[in-house]
Protein backbone atom coordinates (compact mmCIF):
# COMPACT_ATOMS: atom_id res chain seq x y z
CA UNK A 1 0.00 0.00 0.00
CA UNK A 2 0.92 3.43 -0.83
CA UNK A 3 1.38 6.24 1.59
CA UNK A 4 2.56 10.18 1.90
CA UNK A 5 3.70 11.85 4.80
CA UNK A 6 3.59 15.55 4.75
CA UNK A 7 5.51 16.64 7.75
CA UNK A 8 4.25 20.54 8.24
CA UNK A 9 0.61 20.62 8.88
CA UNK A 10 1.71 24.59 8.06
CA UNK A 11 4.77 27.00 6.89
CA UNK A 12 4.25 30.94 7.93
CA UNK A 13 7.09 32.51 5.43
CA UNK A 14 7.60 36.39 4.62
CA UNK A 15 6.70 37.52 1.17
CA UNK A 16 9.80 37.28 -1.38
CA UNK A 17 11.86 34.54 1.13
CA UNK A 18 11.92 30.92 -0.38
CA UNK A 19 9.57 27.78 0.99
CA UNK A 20 10.01 24.71 0.78
CA UNK A 21 7.02 21.96 1.50
CA UNK A 22 8.20 18.36 2.61
CA UNK A 23 6.49 15.52 0.92
CA UNK A 24 7.92 11.95 1.86
CA UNK A 25 6.27 8.45 -0.23
CA UNK A 26 6.18 4.86 0.99
CA UNK A 27 5.79 2.41 -1.79
CA UNK A 28 6.79 -0.92 -2.88
CA UNK A 29 6.48 -0.30 -6.84
CA UNK A 30 7.06 2.54 -8.98
CA UNK A 31 4.85 5.82 -8.39
CA UNK A 32 4.23 8.82 -9.98
CA UNK A 33 4.11 11.88 -8.01
CA UNK A 34 1.87 15.16 -8.08
CA UNK A 35 1.77 17.84 -6.15
CA UNK A 36 -1.93 19.74 -6.06
CA UNK A 37 -2.62 23.24 -4.50
CA UNK A 38 -6.02 24.19 -2.76
CA UNK A 39 -7.54 27.77 -2.47
CA UNK A 40 -9.87 28.69 -0.23
CA UNK A 41 -13.33 27.65 -1.20
CA UNK A 42 -11.88 26.25 -4.45
CA UNK A 43 -11.60 22.59 -5.54
CA UNK A 44 -7.44 21.60 -6.12
CA UNK A 45 -5.40 22.54 -8.97
CA UNK A 46 -2.57 20.47 -10.18
CA UNK A 47 0.70 22.41 -9.80
CA UNK A 48 3.14 19.88 -11.16
CA UNK A 49 3.87 15.87 -11.32
CA UNK A 50 6.68 13.67 -11.52
CA UNK A 51 6.04 10.62 -14.17
CA UNK A 52 9.22 9.42 -15.37
CA UNK A 53 12.58 11.21 -16.69
CA UNK A 54 14.82 14.85 -15.28
CA UNK A 55 14.15 14.24 -11.38
CA UNK A 56 13.41 17.83 -11.76
CA UNK A 57 10.02 19.10 -12.45
CA UNK A 58 8.61 22.66 -13.18
CA UNK A 59 5.33 23.43 -12.54
CA UNK A 60 2.77 26.34 -12.73
CA UNK A 61 3.41 30.16 -10.79
CA UNK A 62 7.24 28.92 -10.37
CA UNK A 63 7.25 26.29 -8.30
CA UNK A 64 9.61 23.37 -8.73
CA UNK A 65 9.87 19.62 -7.27
CA UNK A 66 12.87 17.06 -7.31
CA UNK A 67 12.11 13.32 -6.99
CA UNK A 68 13.72 11.62 -4.31
CA UNK A 69 14.00 8.02 -5.05
CA UNK A 70 16.92 6.86 -2.26
CA UNK A 71 15.49 9.39 0.21
CA UNK A 72 12.02 8.59 -1.50
CA UNK A 73 11.19 12.68 -1.14
CA UNK A 74 9.21 14.76 -3.39
CA UNK A 75 9.88 17.99 -1.99
CA UNK A 76 8.21 21.22 -3.84
CA UNK A 77 10.04 24.73 -3.74
CA UNK A 78 9.62 28.17 -4.88
CA UNK A 79 12.61 30.79 -4.55
CA UNK A 80 10.75 33.49 -3.72
CA UNK A 81 6.71 33.46 -2.49
CA UNK A 82 3.57 35.78 -3.03
CA UNK A 83 1.12 36.91 -0.81
CA UNK A 84 -1.08 35.07 -3.85
CA UNK A 85 0.69 31.89 -2.81
CA UNK A 86 -0.98 31.37 0.58
CA UNK A 87 -2.95 28.24 0.09
CA UNK A 88 -3.02 24.54 1.15
CA UNK A 89 -0.55 22.62 -0.53
CA UNK A 90 -0.77 18.79 -1.55
CA UNK A 91 1.24 15.63 -2.28
CA UNK A 92 0.19 12.84 -4.01
CA UNK A 93 0.89 9.69 -5.01
CA UNK A 94 -0.28 6.84 -7.60
CA UNK A 95 1.02 3.44 -8.51
CA UNK A 96 0.10 3.59 -12.14
CA UNK A 97 -3.64 2.83 -11.55
CA UNK A 98 -6.38 5.74 -10.58
CA UNK A 99 -6.19 5.96 -7.01
CA UNK A 100 -4.51 8.92 -6.13
CA UNK A 101 -3.27 8.79 -2.40
CA UNK A 102 -3.05 12.27 -0.94
CA UNK A 103 -0.95 13.60 2.58
CA UNK A 104 -2.83 15.08 5.11
CA UNK A 105 -1.39 18.54 3.60
CA UNK A 106 0.32 21.51 4.19
CA UNK A 107 -0.82 25.26 4.87
CA UNK A 108 1.34 27.96 3.37
CA UNK A 109 0.59 31.18 5.32
CA UNK A 110 2.43 34.26 3.19
CA UNK A 111 2.21 37.35 5.00
CA UNK A 112 4.28 40.80 4.19
CA UNK B 1 -14.23 24.58 -21.28
CA UNK B 2 -16.11 25.21 -17.79
CA UNK B 3 -14.30 22.83 -16.09
CA UNK B 4 -15.75 20.09 -13.57
CA UNK B 5 -19.06 21.63 -12.55
CA UNK B 6 -20.41 20.68 -9.28
CA UNK B 7 -24.50 21.56 -7.95
CA UNK B 8 -25.18 22.38 -5.42
CA UNK B 9 -22.25 24.62 -3.97
CA UNK B 10 -23.89 24.15 -0.13
CA UNK B 11 -25.79 22.16 1.02
CA UNK B 12 -27.89 22.37 4.64
CA UNK B 13 -29.82 19.16 5.61
CA UNK B 14 -31.22 17.52 8.75
CA UNK B 15 -30.21 14.05 10.05
CA UNK B 16 -32.26 11.53 8.06
CA UNK B 17 -32.62 13.16 4.93
CA UNK B 18 -31.56 12.29 1.61
CA UNK B 19 -28.66 14.51 0.21
CA UNK B 20 -27.91 14.06 -3.70
CA UNK B 21 -24.86 16.03 -5.03
CA UNK B 22 -23.99 16.48 -9.15
CA UNK B 23 -21.39 16.29 -11.20
CA UNK B 24 -21.02 17.20 -14.72
CA UNK B 25 -17.37 16.20 -15.64
CA UNK B 26 -15.41 17.55 -18.63
CA UNK B 27 -16.87 17.62 -21.90
CA UNK B 28 -14.44 14.25 -23.55
CA UNK B 29 -13.12 13.31 -20.22
CA UNK B 30 -13.36 9.49 -19.72
CA UNK B 31 -12.79 8.84 -15.78
CA UNK B 32 -14.46 10.75 -12.76
CA UNK B 33 -14.02 10.33 -9.27
CA UNK B 34 -15.87 11.22 -6.17
CA UNK B 35 -13.86 12.33 -3.01
CA UNK B 36 -14.91 13.29 0.62
CA UNK B 37 -12.19 16.18 2.47
CA UNK B 38 -13.08 16.28 5.88
CA UNK B 39 -10.11 17.84 8.80
CA UNK B 40 -10.17 14.77 10.49
CA UNK B 41 -9.29 12.41 7.72
CA UNK B 42 -8.30 14.51 5.07
CA UNK B 43 -8.97 14.25 0.98
CA UNK B 44 -10.50 10.61 0.97
CA UNK B 45 -11.67 8.84 -2.65
CA UNK B 46 -14.76 7.57 -2.43
CA UNK B 47 -15.28 6.01 -5.70
CA UNK B 48 -14.69 5.94 -9.70
CA UNK B 49 -15.80 5.52 -12.90
CA UNK B 50 -14.39 4.50 -16.29
CA UNK B 51 -16.09 5.18 -19.10
CA UNK B 52 -19.12 5.42 -17.15
CA UNK B 53 -19.10 1.96 -15.46
CA UNK B 54 -17.81 2.15 -11.61
CA UNK B 55 -14.53 0.24 -10.83
CA UNK B 56 -13.78 0.95 -7.76
CA UNK B 57 -16.09 1.72 -4.60
CA UNK B 58 -14.07 0.56 -1.87
CA UNK B 59 -13.72 4.39 -0.36
CA UNK B 60 -17.62 4.32 -0.05
CA UNK B 61 -18.36 4.32 3.95
CA UNK B 62 -21.16 2.69 4.21
CA UNK B 63 -24.48 1.33 2.10
CA UNK B 64 -25.88 4.31 2.59
CA UNK B 65 -23.85 6.28 0.31
CA UNK B 66 -24.90 5.61 -3.30
CA UNK B 67 -23.20 6.50 -6.89
CA UNK B 68 -24.36 6.70 -10.78
CA UNK B 69 -22.84 7.76 -13.66
CA UNK B 70 -25.69 7.32 -16.16
CA UNK B 71 -23.92 8.96 -18.77
CA UNK B 72 -20.84 10.65 -19.67
CA UNK B 73 -21.94 14.18 -19.06
CA UNK B 74 -23.51 13.52 -15.43
CA UNK B 75 -22.99 11.92 -12.10
CA UNK B 76 -24.36 11.77 -8.75
CA UNK B 77 -23.60 11.22 -5.16
CA UNK B 78 -26.42 9.83 -3.08
CA UNK B 79 -26.67 9.98 0.81
CA UNK B 80 -29.92 8.36 1.98
CA UNK B 81 -30.36 8.53 5.24
CA UNK B 82 -27.58 10.98 5.73
CA UNK B 83 -26.03 11.73 9.07
CA UNK B 84 -24.15 14.50 11.02
CA UNK B 85 -20.80 12.64 10.27
CA UNK B 86 -21.42 12.82 6.34
CA UNK B 87 -20.59 16.81 6.88
CA UNK B 88 -17.39 17.12 4.41
CA UNK B 89 -16.76 18.48 1.50
CA UNK B 90 -17.58 16.58 -1.25
CA UNK B 91 -15.40 17.02 -4.84
CA UNK B 92 -15.84 15.46 -8.31
CA UNK B 93 -12.91 15.10 -10.54
CA UNK B 94 -12.21 14.23 -13.96
CA UNK B 95 -9.66 13.25 -16.07
CA UNK B 96 -8.84 12.64 -19.91
CA UNK B 97 -8.20 8.95 -19.56
CA UNK B 98 -8.64 5.78 -17.57
CA UNK B 99 -4.75 5.92 -16.48
CA UNK B 100 -3.02 6.60 -13.15
CA UNK B 101 -0.48 9.62 -14.86
CA UNK B 102 -3.41 11.55 -15.98
CA UNK B 103 -4.09 15.15 -14.51
CA UNK B 104 -7.12 15.34 -12.39
CA UNK B 105 -9.00 17.71 -12.98
CA UNK B 106 -11.27 19.63 -9.82
CA UNK B 107 -14.63 20.74 -9.50
CA UNK B 108 -15.11 23.33 -6.79
CA UNK B 109 -16.57 21.17 -4.57
CA UNK B 110 -19.88 20.75 -2.56
CA UNK B 111 -20.15 22.01 0.94
CA UNK B 112 -22.30 19.78 2.80
CA UNK B 113 -23.68 20.03 6.43
CA UNK B 114 -26.08 17.82 8.07
CA UNK B 115 -27.68 19.22 11.33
Amino acid sequence: AQSVTQLDSQVPVFEEAPVELRCNYSSSVSVYLFWYVQYPNQGLQLLLKYLSGSTLVKGINGFEAEFNKSQTSFHLRKPSVHISDTAEYFCAVSDGFQKLVFGTGTRLLVSP
Amino acid sequence: DAGVIQSPRHEVTEMGQEVTLRCKPISGHNSLFWYRQTMMRGLELLIYFNNNVPIDDSGMPEDRFSAKMPNASFSTLKIQPSEPRDSAVYFCASSLRPSGTDTQYFGPGTRLTVL
